[in-house]
């Protein structure tokens, strides 16, 4: 049973570009959360997605937005990269509803450096 | 959001009992206390949770205290695998939402 997938590893990009970062939830979840982690600090959430909408987003700006398909798998979508974007992002996926779902499953995450 | 306090670091020996402490003073009743952990280079994972009773797993134990401000996860005999971040989380039983509050956690280094 394949756990929680994401593409690509590891990235760089230049200040000003967009990114598409890709992520497959473990099997059998429908519900793909992501977070960014700076260096030395825990993650913060981006947003949560289910049923393909957005249901929760955290404090993060417009530029980042993101989709999910029918197969649950989700892509986090980041414009006009600045410097301060760079840092490892966290899918996570999980069971909706949640109140009795204790855990969610992370993925290794996708190491972005902007330039 | 209801915040949790837990020292930056801890030590331990390898095969020794570690207790990492977790400080949540501003609780609600219907707060789940939640612990992940981060090994190197990897996705933070779950480890344990609870309510108001301890709770044992494979992984670890976790003790709360009486007024639940307060909690410790238990690892009965550190391995050099065990060393993370750990990350003490307080979730809302009453949230359909998967939203987890990170702080920095504690960095756990363990010695053979």
């Amino acid at each position: 049973d394949a756990g929680v997938t994401q593409s690509p590893t590891h990235l760089i990009k230049t200040r000003g570009q967009q990114v598409t970062l890709r992520c497959s939830p473990k099997s059998g979840h429908d519900t793909v959360s992501w977070y960014q982690q700076a260096l030395g600090q825990g993650p913060q959430f981006i947003f949560q997605y289910y049923e393909e909408e957005e249901r929760q987003r955290g404090n993060f700006p417009d530029r980042f937005s993101g989709h999910q398909f029918p197969n649950y798998s989700s892509e986090l979508n980041v414009n006009a990269l600045l410097l301060g974007d760079s840092a490892l992002y966290l899918c996570a996926s999980s069971l909706m509803p949640q109140q009795n779902s204790y855990e969610q499953y992370f993925g290794p995450g996708t190491r972005l450096t902007v330039t | 959001d209801a915040k949790t306090t837990q020292p930056n670091s801890m030590e331990s020996n390898e095969e020794e009992p570690v207790h990492l402490p977790c400080n949540h003073s501003t609780i609600s009743g219907t707060d789940y206390i939640h612990w992940y952990r981060q090994l190197p280079s990897q996705g933070p994972e779950y480890v344990i949770h609870g309510l108001t009773s301890n709770v044992n797993n494979r992984m670890a134990s976790l003790a709360i205290a009486e007024d639940r401000k307060s909690s410790t996860l238990i690892l009965h005999r550190a391995t050099l695998r065990d060393a993370a971040v750990y990350y003490c989380i307080l979730r809302d039983r009453g949230s359909t939402l998967g939203r987890l509050y990170f702080g920095r956690g504690t960095q756990l280094t363990v010695w053979p």
